[in-house]
């Protein structure tokens, strides 16, 4: 099946400062890629969507301007928490597919954000 | 409200035993339903994606069932093993967006 990495595993960084996960495609081209976030016991909540070349959608609640998604490939999606805070620490996992909308997608490894 | 529902919560059974998920959904309209297995830490894997169509579908010990009436679906599990341990989630796709909506999850424990 189709592999999506995420880059890095976890990462425990200050407050304030940003951080930036990576998220690629490493045999297919993603034409759309999702991030979610996962709290402890929560199901995963789609933050933003991110289409290759175009501005990422986000939902509702989602401040676009504290996480900031670059969708710059067919391969890669960047996600970075700018000044990060204690209740940014979450698991955040991204998702790729290679058609236009939320057709089958594939989930990375996810991502394990701590802010002390 | 779209949503997605799973019982139990969480489960422990032992090594060898089968057991039942359930999952309930109110999605309008409805594309697929998919299960997921995640284990602690990791990205959901996909087991099975059932259109309206379909009434089970199996993916070796993994067999879902799906009743589009009732909007129901279970995950049965044969012959459990101690790697099954992780939690399963129940996702529709549909609603006006066609967006993916996602159950809490059971987490499933396997004792030897």
């Amino acid at each position: 099946g189709a592999v999506v990495s995420q880059h890095p595993s976890r990462v425990i960084c200050k407050s304030g400062t940003s951080v930036k996960i990576e998220c690629r495609s490493l045999d297919f081209q993603a034409t759309t890629m999702f991030w979610y976030r996962q709290f402890p016991k929560q199901s995963l909540m789609l933050m933003a969507t991110s289409n290759e070349g175009s501005k990422a959608t986000y939902e509702q609640g989602v401040e676009k301007d504290k996480f900031l998604i670059n969708h710059a490939s067919l391969t890669l999606s960047t996600l970075t928490v700018t000044s990060a805070h204690p209740e940014d620490s979450s698991f955040y996992i991204c998702s790729a597919s290679s058609s236009g909308g939320p057709h089958e997608q594939f989930f990375g490894p996810g991502t394990r954000l701590t802010v002390l | 409200k779209n949503q997605v529902e799973q019982s139990p919560q969480s489960l422990i059974i032992l090594e060898g035993k089968n057991c039942t998920l359930q999952c309930n959904y109110t999605v309008s309209p409805f594309s697929n339903l998919r299960w997921y297995k995640q284990d602690t830490g990791r990205g959901p894997v996909s087991l099975t994606i059932m259109t309206f169509s379909e009434n089970t579908k199996s993916n070796g010990r993994y067999t879902a069932t799906l009743d589009a009436d009732t909007k129901q679906s279970s995950l049965h599990i044969t012959a459990s093993q101690l790697s099954d341990s992780a939690s399963y989630i129940c996702v529709v796709r549909g609603g006006s967006q066609g967006n993916l909506i996602f159950g809490k999850g059971t987490k499933l424990s396997v004792k030897p």
